[in-house]
């Protein structure tokens, strides 16, 4: 049973436009989202986190969404780069336990 | 500083040998990670060090044994290697708690 899902496998985006990537969640007792990003034979990076008592968190280009009532967090990425294309994991944690992977979305962002 | 080492990059092992992967980090964290990574399942948590001297399994232990040889490292090892062990494994350490943890490259091990 995925604690966390990233239902969109893959994604393309044309260079300049916003990315959205989405992440469904059902466990309540969540309470810090992550977003990672991976490139090819390298490990996974943190890219940007929010808390469960926000719902917006901003570095950059890169936003995070929280909407506790739906289960539901989104990454916009704006404006999309050729080099954000890679993989991206959504991940999230409760108190005392451990922290849940989504199985990932890749993006393509093009030239 | 290095960050978070895996050896070796690449393995290739026949079923039922057993094999050890290493990792190491110089960031003086508390905490360090194992995990697998399969097509499609993200990364699954095989076992955890919260802190120096201490070991816990995770989502998929079975199969797998660590050993905390220090702060600095962090050892996974497979005693008899199966084909369902096919997998990308990463290493990850973070200070103490487990939001930001940072990774090795990985180890990509193809059991035949």
């Amino acid at each position: 049973d995925q604690q966390v899902k990233q239902n969109s496998p893959s994604l393309s985006v044309q260079e300049g436009r916003i990315s959205i990537l989405n992440c469904d969640y059902t466990n309540s007792m969540f309470d810090y989202f992550l977003w990672y990003k991976k490139y090819p034979a390298e490990g996974p990076t943190f890219l940007i986190s929010i808390s469960s008592i926000k719902d917006k968190n901003e570095d950059g280009r890169f936003t995070v969404f929280l909407n506790k009532s739906a289960k539901h967090l989104s990454l916009h990425i704006v404006p999309s780069q050729p080099g954000d294309s890679a993989v991206y994991f959504c991940a999230a944690y409760a108190a005392g336990n451990k922290l849940t992977f989504g199985g990932g979305t890749r993006v393509l962002v093009k030239p | 500083n290095a960050g978070v080492t895996q050896t070796p990059k690449f393995q290739v092992l026949k079923t039922g040998q057993s094999m050890t992967l290493q990792c190491a980090q110089d960031m003086n964290h508390n905490s360090m990670y194992w995990y697998r990574q399969d097509p499609g399942m993200g990364l699954r948590l095989i076992y955890y060090s919260a802190s120096e001297g201490t070991t816990d399994k995770g989502e998929v232990p079975n199969g797998y044994n660590v050993s905390r040889l220090n702060k600095r490292e962090f050892s996974l090892r497979l005693e008899s290697a199966a084909p369902s062990q096919t997998s990308v494994y990463f290493c990850a350490s973070s200070v103490n708690r487990q939001y930001e943890q940072y990774f090795g490259p990985g180890t990509r091990l193809t059991v035949t």
